[in-house]
């Protein structure tokens, strides 16, 4: 079946500094991936859209020049969190879909806590 | 009014018990429904997924669609320890790979040995 790799799967960094957080596709290929947020015991809260190739499309709310979105490759997309804030600590989730399959792939998440 | 309505519980159940989660929402233009199952601090794992309205079985596992009343379930028979976990129940109008899925809440379910 699909997989999706997410790494780091735990950051802690100090304010005002960025963090990059990677999504890989492991045996298929993704032209969309989405990155979610995820307060605890809270839901998913879509983020953004993730399309090769092409500049992401950002949910109401979420501040693109903060939440940088890269997706260079077919396998790979980037989330940067640029000058990150105590607020900003959240678990954020990447998914994609592999065509033919039913449902959303998720990574394991990665733990981002700003100190 | 919230897009998916979820009863986030918390539900503490006796193993073996049948279980019954459910979902509310408001668009009528969801087509495709998903249940997924999230331990603490992991990523969700899909378990069911149906399309339109209907039943379909998975071992232990039932997810019911009603699209005329806006509700979906999902069931657990015999359920174990191992089902403590959260379950979001997900849905999307679109079946591609850039088909937004929509997660409700979450109901954060313990099973008692």
């Amino acid at each position: 079946g699909a997989v999706v790799s997410q790494h780091p799967s735990w950051v802690i960094c100090k304010s005002g500094t960025s963090v990059k957080i990677e999504c890989r596709s492991l045996d298929f290929q993704a032209t969309t991936m989405f990155w979610y947020r995820q307060f605890p015991k809270q839901s998913l809260m879509l983020m953004a859209t993730s399309n090769e190739g092409s500049k992401a499309t950002y949910e109401q709310g979420v501040e693109k020049d903060k939440f940088l979105i890269n997706h260079a490759s077919l396998t790979l997309s980037t989330l940067t969190v640029t000058s990150a804030h105590p607020e900003d600590s959240s678990f954020y989730i990447c998914s994609a879909r592999e065509e033919g399959l039913r449902g959303y792939t998720f990574g394991s998440g990665t733990r981002l806590t700003v100190v | 009014q919230k897009e998916v309505e979820q009863d986030p519980g918390p539900l503490s159940v006796p193993e073996g018990a049948i279980v019954s989660l459910n979902c509310t929402y408001s668009n009528s233009a969801f087509q495709y429904f998903m249940w997924y199952r999230q331990y603490s601090r992991k990523g969700p794992e899909l378990l069911m997924y149906t399309y339109s309205s209907g039943n379909k079985e998975d071992g232990r596992f039932t997810a019911q669609v009603d699209k005329s009343s806006k509700y979906i379930s999902l069931f657990i028979r015999d359920s174990q320890p191992s089902d403590s976990a959260t379950y979001l129940c997900a849905m999307s109008w679109g079946e591609t790979s850039y088909d937004k899925v929509i997660f409700g809440p979450g109901t954060s379910l313990s099973v008692i040995p």
